[in-house]
């Protein structure tokens, strides 16, 4: 029972470096995303997708590129990274995701740590 | 700006008291969801809640939605250590907003 799977679990990067995230689902959802979880803010959307195909912003996309060739991987780039872009990070999928289908549950990876220096 | 603003952020209890955190906002929400995160770990659903002033129960836990489906609120009764947590809610607008968090920590 893989789930959802992230890596790496932990990184240090320095200031103007880039990097990929990397995300895997092995449930056939159609519905994945990533979001970054600063304290005291909850978790915060940067991009989703609601299928192979289609990707589209969330509140915080700045610094943050995203793919959706496949149904089971959901890469995140930063291109450029920032000490702004200290955080967690986790993926989620679900069967649906979007106004008024909502109500399946997200399933999340155990996060990538991640700290630009 | 958040979406949804969790009440209080941080609070800690002991054992057997009972507890109540709120999820509050002034947009409307096809439907919300409650999860907990434990350390290390992706948040993990604990339920949904689709009906404006609708109640579920998940053994001690509590959940309502607002009749106006703008706002949610978790209940604990008589509160375990295994209850620690963060405990965040999740609106279903045109995309998911997750709240603040609220951070548990109950002490034996």
């Amino acid at each position: 029972n893989a789930g959802v799977t992230q890596t790496p679990k932990f990184q240090v990067l320095k200031t103007g470096q880039s990097m990929t995230l990397q995300c895997a689902q092995d449930m056939n959802h159609e519905y994945m995303s990533w979001y970054r979880q600063d304290p005291g803010m909850g978790l915060r959307l940067i991009h989703y997708s609601v299928g192979a195909g289609i990707t589209d912003q969330g509140e915080v996309p700045n610094g943050y590129n995203v793919s959706r060739s496949t149904t089971e991987d959901f890469p995140l780039r930063l291109l450029s990274a920032a000490p702004s872009q200290t955080s967690v990070y986790f993926c989620a999928s679900s069967i649906a995701g979007g106004y008024g289908v909502g109500n399946q549950p997200q399933h999340f990876g155990d996060g990538t740590r991640l700290s630009i220096l | 700006t958040q979406l949804l603003e969790q009440s209080p952020q941080f609070l800690s209890i002991q054992e057997g008291e009972n507890l109540t955190v709120y999820c509050n906002s002034s947009s409307v929400f096809s439907s919300l969801q409650w999860y907990r995160q434990e350390p290390g770990e992706g948040p993990v659903l604990l339920v949904t809640v689709v009906t404006g002033g609708e109640v579920k129960k998940l053994k001690r836990l509590t959940f309502q939605f607002g009749d106006a489906r703008k706002d949610s609120s978790l209940h604990i009764t008589a509160a375990q250590p295994g209850d620690t947590g963060l405990y965040l809610c999740a609106g279903d607008g045109n995309q998911f907003y997750f709240g603040t968090g609220t951070s548990l920590t109950v002490i034996p």
